[in-house]
């Protein structure tokens, strides 16, 4: 088993339309968890940080957790084009000494 | 410029020479995680070094890498007799502390190995 998983997609939405991201992880004891955006060639940029079980909301975007199921997702609201992106789940370990990195979720937005 | 800086952007080495990556972290950040990435694939922890120490290393191999985090100068990872499968992105974070995943990272430093 991964020690956090995504489904690598592609999924694609049409502009203005809800994108639903999901994730889940291994370590139980995981307190942190993290969403990272990637465009192509470039590197990760930290767009959600949530703590906490339920939701929080950042713009257009809310991030949801759910430790008794070890589940987070991240839902962009009114997608546009440029959202179209990979989008990496991360959860820092128990320890916290390092922070695991799923293999991301690419979204394409249809204009 | 205050963020992360990685250099050389790209490197071109052939099987058995020695690549050095650099890594100067956000001013005023102290923690250094180095990460590995494959084409379509995601970042694979290496290596997470504080000033002088190496935290944890559980994601380096074994053989050829090596990674240092001196009190001057930027961390340098090391990676000695590469071979063709060393060929990825290699990105370096820093954070303001060492228990958060809220990292900054640099542009990524781009190994073709020949």
């Amino acid at each position: 088993q991964k020690e956090v998983e995504q489904n690598s997609g592609p999924l694609s939405v049409p502009e203005g339309a809800i994108a639903s991201l999901n994730c889940t992880y291994s370590d139980r004891g995981s307190q942190s968890f993290f969403w990272y955006r990637q465009y192509s060639g470039k590197s990760p940029e930290l767009i959600m940080s949530i703590y906490s079980n339920g939701d929080k909301e950042d713009g257009r975007f809310t991030a949801q957790l759910n430790k008794a199921s070890q589940y987070v997702s991240l839902l962009i609201r009114d997608s546009q084009p440029s959202d179209s992106a990979t989008y990496l789940c991360a959860v820092v370990n128990t320890g916290g000494f390092k922070t695991i990195f799923g293999a991301g979720t690419r979204l394409f937005v249809k204009a | 410029n205050a963020g992360v800086m990685q250099n050389p952007r790209h490197l071109v080495r052939r099987r058995g020479q020695e690549a050095r990556l650099r890594c100067s972290p956000m001013k005023g950040h102290s923690h250094v995680y180095w990460y590995r990435q494959l084409p379509e694939e995601g970042l694979k922890f290496m290596v997470y070094l504080q000033k002088e120490n190496i935290i944890d290393e559980s994601g380096m191999p074994k053989e050829r890498f090596s990674a240092e985090f001196p009190k001057e100068g930027p961390s340098i990872l090391r990676i000695q007799q590469v071979v063709r499968g060393d060929s990825a992105a290699y990105f370096c974070a820093s954070s303001l502390a060492g228990d958060t995943g809220e990292l900054f990272f640099g542009e990524g430093s781009r190994l073709t190995v020949l």
